[in-house]
């Protein structure tokens, strides 16, 4: 069974400031993808970026990078130089190659950005 | 824009009765996943199909079933409906559901609001 913890259920965070949330995963699964979307007040879905299991390097895309720790079974989302329009939820996901039919979800966590 | 097309955006209707949900996959995506979010659960994996197939099924009640078409847009039904049933329920998809490195791509969701 695969397994997403999000501990933080809210963050706050200073506008141009760094912040780190939260994920770490439970899988039976050796090749597995974790992912990261945002939902922001309007409710869509908007993945911002992957890891793979075999990936040696962090991934980044932008602003976003994700810290990849396998043996810890972590993946935290670091977002740099926060923006206003950071605010949202964060979802932190996975698939596995055996369970690879749908993605599970942690529970997400809420990015505040203060002015 | 995921390419993702959700239809209605919105859906207010009464306890006991049935709605149809539809959505129209990514050009080139051939499988189709439905999700429901609600505050105290979260994303729930309801259902996958993949090129006219059920491929996968998740928390989905009796009540509710869904179909994938020849041109590989989807209909989830919502039958005998009830309050807890209120929710936003999205459609994603992706081109190789066997592919767990591939991200899903959400649409915008449909709010539905059971009375």
């Amino acid at each position: 069974a695969q397994k997403i913890t999000q501990t933080q259920p809210g963050m706050f965070v200073q506008e141009k400031e760094a912040v780190t949330l939260d994920c770490t995963y439970d899988t039976s699964d050796q090749s597995y993808g974790l992912f990261w979307y945002k939902q922001p007040s309007s409710g869509e879905m908007i993945f911002l970026i992957y890891q793979g299991s075999y990936d040696e390097q962090n991934a980044t895309e932008g602003r976003y990078s994700l810290n990849f720790q396998k043996a810890r079974k972590s993946a935290n989302l670091v977002i740099s130089a926060s923006q206003l329009g950071d605010s949202a939820m964060y979802f932190c996901a996975m698939r596995g190659w055996y369970n690879n039919n749908d993605m599970r979800f942690g529970a997400g966590t809420r990015l505040t950005v203060k002015p | 824009d995921s390419g993702v097309t959700q239809t209605p955006k919105h859906l207010i209707t009464a306890t006991g009765q049935r709605v149809t949900l539809r959505c129209s996959p990514r050009s080139g995506d051939l499988s189709v996943y439905w999700y429901q979010q609600s505050l105290d659960q979260g994303l729930q994996f309801l259902i996958q199909y993949y090129n006219g197939e059920e491929r996968a099924k998740g928390n989905i009640l009796e009540r509710f079933s869904a179909q994938q078409f020849p041109d590989l847009h989807s209909e989830l039904n919502l039958s005998s409906l009830e309050l807890g049933d209120s929710a936003l329920y999205f459609c994603a998809s992706s081109v190789d559901p066997g592919d767990y490195n591939s991200p899903l791509h959400f649409g915008n969701g449909t709010r539905l609001t059971v009375t």
